[in-house]
């Protein structure tokens, strides 16, 4: 069974604080590594595909890299606001038809 | 633009009784998935569906099937339901199951087993 980390597990952070969190994956049979924003009581949704070593991607003040030699990927939030809040995913993808979640990281920003 | 479509939102079996969650998206995608979530474990596969007429497991697999019923709908079975089976379930598409695409996810069904 392929292990997806992520870390930490949740923080609380002020409004206008930046951020990052980690997510870490197997170097090996690497495809594609994906984003997902998860509010409370809605639906995943895709933030970043990224598929490259090196790659780095950007969504207004949310940015991603990615090092698939060392099998991790950073997403970073500047100058974090209340809307931000919410449980962020992040998805390996070994090209055998599924994706392999973490378990998230849960972002409070507080006001 | 209705995307992923999940019925029910929320059910409550009693253990024993069985039940069939209901999944179709308009997105004409080949691949679907169902998924549970847990306090604490993320998102764990159920089952998958790497086109219609096709479907395999994932990791956990146990006390659940699953029917590919046409390319827009993908449900799952619980036969006989048990405490642990409690859980929000999502169901997921993807086009063509391409490591490069998305998956679009529904608004989940909330079960509990009691």
């Amino acid at each position: 069974i392929l292990n997806v980390e992520q870390s930490p597990q949740s923080l609380h952070v002020q409004e206008g604080d930046s951020t990052n969190f980690t997510c870490s994956f197997p170097s090996s049979n690497f495809y594609a590594l994906h984003w997902y924003r998860w509010e409370t009581a809605k639906s995943p949704e895709a933030l970043f595909v990224m598929t490259l070593n090196g790659d780095e991607k950007k969504k207004g003040r949310i940015s991603a890299t990615l090092n698939t030699k060392e099998g991790y990927s950073y997403l970073y939030i500047k100058g974090s606001q209340p809307e931000d809040s919410a449980t962020y995913l992040c998805a390996f993808h070994s090209g055998t038809y599924k994706y392999i979640f973490g378990t998230g990281t849960r972002l409070k920003v507080l006001a | 633009n209705a995307g992923v479509t999940q019925t029910p939102k929320f059910q409550v079996l009693k253990t024993g009784q069985s039940m069939t969650l209901q999944c179709a998206q308009d997105m004409n995608h080949n691949s679907m998935y169902w998924y549970r979530q847990d306090p604490g474990m993320g998102l764990r596969l159920i089952y998958y569906s790497a086109s219609e007429g096709t479907t395999d497991k994932g990791e956990v697999p146990n006390g659940y099937n699953v029917s590919r019923l046409n390319k827009r709908e993908f449900s799952l079975r619980l036969e006989s339901a048990a405490p642990s089976q409690t859980s929000v379930y999502f169901c997921a598409s993807s086009e063509r199951g391409s490591p490069y695409t998305e998956a679009f996810f529904g608004q989940g069904t909330r079960l509990t087993v009691v």
